[in-house]
């Protein structure tokens, strides 16, 4: 069975430019969660889709971010336009329950650097 | 707001010693709580999680994590290194019924010495 697969593995690009990474879950979960990690710091959550629905989105840092999950499947998560501070990894994770029963499994991330 | 708080940023063990990476949590509930650990190139796995059945919890790959509610520590042990257990490792927190969301501490780097 196929893990969280994610794409890039590692972005760089100039601040000002724009990047798309995606997200594939494992088939059939349908919570799909962004975390960000920045260099030295924790693993911060962005948000969390149920389905292609946004559950919460409490993380997303600003209106530059712009997060999609069309049909359930799949999620992209864009940035427009990047900043340096927004380098740093990007996970992606998913599950099939939530709550107690949760098992996240988490794909290798993104690493985006923003020059 | 809750916290977890992991205690050095990387720890440095000899291949054989006892392994102890530290964790504390902050919160008047005690959360669930998790160990992550990330392999090079790899995306983070669960090691283990203590969901209030049994205070000491027994993982993969020989680690084992004791829940003390007293001192807020969720530290996670290995009695002896090997040079695979080298990676990053997470500890993080979840409470039922608040936000719904994982906390992550900020990562111990285990190096490994020969």
């Amino acid at each position: 069975e196929a893990g969280v697969t994610q794409f890039p593995s590692h972005s760089v690009i100039e601040k000002g430019q724009t990047v798309t990474l995606r997200c594939d879950p494992i088939s059939g979960h349908d919570n799909l969660y962004w975390y960000r990690r920045v260099m030295g710091k924790e693993i911060k959550f962005l948000l969390h889709f149920v389905k292609e629905s946004k559950q919460d989105e409490s993380g997303m840092p600003n209106n530059r971010f712009l997060a999609e999950r069309t049909g359930g499947t799949y999620s992209t998560l864009k940035v427009q336009p990047a900043e340096l501070e927004d380098s740093g990894v990007y996970f992606c994770a998913s599950s099939l329950y939530r709550g107690l029963r949760e098992k996240l499994f988490f794909g290798s991330g993104t690493q985006l650097s923003v020059l | 707001a809750q916290s977890v708080t992991q205690l050095g940023s990387h720890v440095s063990v000899s291949e054989g010693a006892l392994v102890l990476l530290r964790c504390n949590y902050s919160s008047s509930v005690p959360p669930y709580l998790f160990w992550y650990v990330q392999y090079p190139n790899q995306g983070l796995q669960l090691l283990l999680k203590y969901t209030s059945a049994a205070t000491l919890v027994k993982g993969i790959n020989g680690f084992e994590a004791e829940f003390k509610k007293s001192e807020t520590s969720f530290h996670l042990t290995k009695p002896s290194a090997h040079m695979s257990d080298a990676a990053e490792y997470f500890c993080a927190a979840f409470h039922m019924n608040r936000d719904d969301k994982i906390i992550f501490g900020k990562g111990t780097r285990l190096h490994i010495l020969p």
